[in-house]
């Protein structure tokens, strides 16, 4: 059963303090997608990438957030230096292409509370 | 750019009745539109989603929706709602350009027994 897997899963940290979100893709899937979910703005398309290429990172804050596909196993998602509003659930998607018509795989999530 | 707004942030039904939750689209080119259920501390799963072929698109767990292109909607329906459909419920929209999916504010629902 092929699923896309997030570590952690969990984490708290203190303001100031680097975090790194790790996602690995669905084998086979060539487009990762970064979301956020909070109570106050909902699901937010952060950025994604297409063969490990980012196509579009409009949804990030571009001073402290930062996204990268090192190899098609595995993308992540930095923040530094870490804010507490920065406070959310960070979900990654895989899909099997750009197709409109393509499903997104979610991964279970990394909730994120930063003091 | 296209959007999508769900009706109602919680709707609350018992056990046996109709769901009924609701979504209208916002798309200057034909929509692709999709339903996404999130069960607690998971992540989001497809329940259904149409693509332009039958406008009533059958998904998992019992749920349909059906696309109205006059009402821009595609609301989600399931004839006798159980305990283990209480969940967050996600409509979304992407069009034939791209991925870019947008997802609205989600409707919660409860299911009573």
């Amino acid at each position: 059963d092929a699923r896309v897997t997030q570590t952690p899963r969990d984490k708290v940290t203190e303001m100031g303090q680097e975090v790194t979100m790790r996602c690995q893709p669905i084998l086979g899937h060539n487009t990762v997608f970064w979301y956020r979910q909070t109570m106050m703005q909902g699901l937010e398309l952060l950025a994604y990438f297409r063969n490990r290429a980012p196509l579009d990172d409009s949804g990030m804050p571009k001073d402290r957030f930062s996204a990268e596909m090192p190899d098609a196993t595995l993308a992540t998602l930095k923040i530094q230096p870490s804010e507490p509003r920065d406070s959310a659930v960070y979900f990654c998607a895989s899909g099997p292409g750009l197709a409109g018509t393509d499903t997104q795989y979610f991964g279970p999530g990394t909730r994120l509370t930063v003091l | 750019a296209q959007s999508v707004t769900q009706l109602g942030s919680h709707v609350s039904v018992s056990e046996g009745a109709l769901v009924l939750l609701r979504c209208n689209y916002s798309s200057s080119v034909p929509p692709y539109l999709f339903w996404y259920v999130q069960y607690p501390n998971q992540g989001l799963q497809l329940l259904l989603k149409y693509t332009s072929a039958a406008t009533l698109v059958k998904g998992i767990n019992g749920f349909e929706a059906e696309f109205k292109k006059s009402e821009t909607s595609f609301h989600l329906t399931k004839p006798s709602a159980h305990m283990s459909d209480a969940a967050e419920y996600f409509c979304a929209v992407s069009d034939q350009r791209n991925n870019d999916m947008r997802f609205g504010a989600g409707t919660r629902l409860t299911v009573k027994p």
